[in-house]
């Protein structure tokens, strides 16, 4: 069966510091990989998503980048944070041509202070 | 205009109650439709997916979807207060890597 892995869960970080977030899957291979940014009390937010290795479209540019140097293995990072990148910051992942389902880790947990 | 559209709520209702959740949206385009339930800081978890006008059953949970009015709704028989979540809609489409989401519904069941 398919699993996703994302850590930590929770993340205290001062502003200007940098920012790496993982998130793996496993069972399955080539996944659709996407970040998500979910602030309190409102909807979900497309960061970026990634086909293969390599490939990342962004959504939302700001200060934020993804990566993807493995196929079943997605990161996000900053050089340096700021306040409005406190969230819950959440993976997932969907199979290529089954846009029926969308699988999500368990999130982190982002304070910027 | 947003493309999906859900009320935020919070819906507040007594144990065993039926709840009806909505989303509609104006992409008449969209063909995958899933529901998520998401508890405080957890990641959202697939409840149900459907690809098709009319009703999906599993236990106490009821999809239902209405393409000629761009409308879909979830059914919760028999609730309980372990039910008590936010509870977000989803679309896509077919073969285009992306998902839209309702801001979601806050459900309480009240024992």
């Amino acid at each position: 069966s398919q699993t996703i892995h994302q850590w930590p869960a929770t993340l205290v970080q001062p502003v200007g510091s940098p920012l790496s977030l993982e998130c793996t899957v496993e069972g399955t291979s080539n996944p659709n990989l996407y970040w998500y940014r979910q602030a309190a009390g409102r909807g979900l937010q497309l960061l970026f998503y990634s086909v293969g290795i390599g490939q990342i479209s962004s959504e939302v540019p700001q200060n934020l980048s993804a990566s993807r140097p493995q196929d079943r293995q997605f990161i996000l990072s900053s050089k340096k944070l700021l306040l409005s990148d406190s969230g819950f910051y959440l993976c997932a992942w969907s199979s290529p041509g089954h846009n029926e389902k969308l699988f999500f880790g368990s999130g982190t947990q982002l304070s910027v202070l | 205009q947003k493309e999906v559209e859900q009320d935020p709520g919070p819906l507040s209702v007594p144990e065993g109650a039926i709840v009806s959740l909505n989303c509609t949206y104006s992409n008449s385009a969209f063909q995958y439709f899933m529901w998520y339930r998401q508890y405080s800081r957890k990641g959202p978890e697939l409840l149900m997916y459907t690809y098709s006008s009319g009703n999906k059953e599993d236990g106490r949970f009821t999809a239902q979807v209405d393409k000629s009015s761009k409308y879909i709704s979830l059914f919760i028989r028999d609730s309980q207060p372990s039910d008590s979540a936010t509870y977000l809609c989803a679309m896509s489409l077919y073969n285009f890597n992306k998902f839209y989401f309702g801001s979601g519904t806050k459900l309480n069941v009240k024992p």
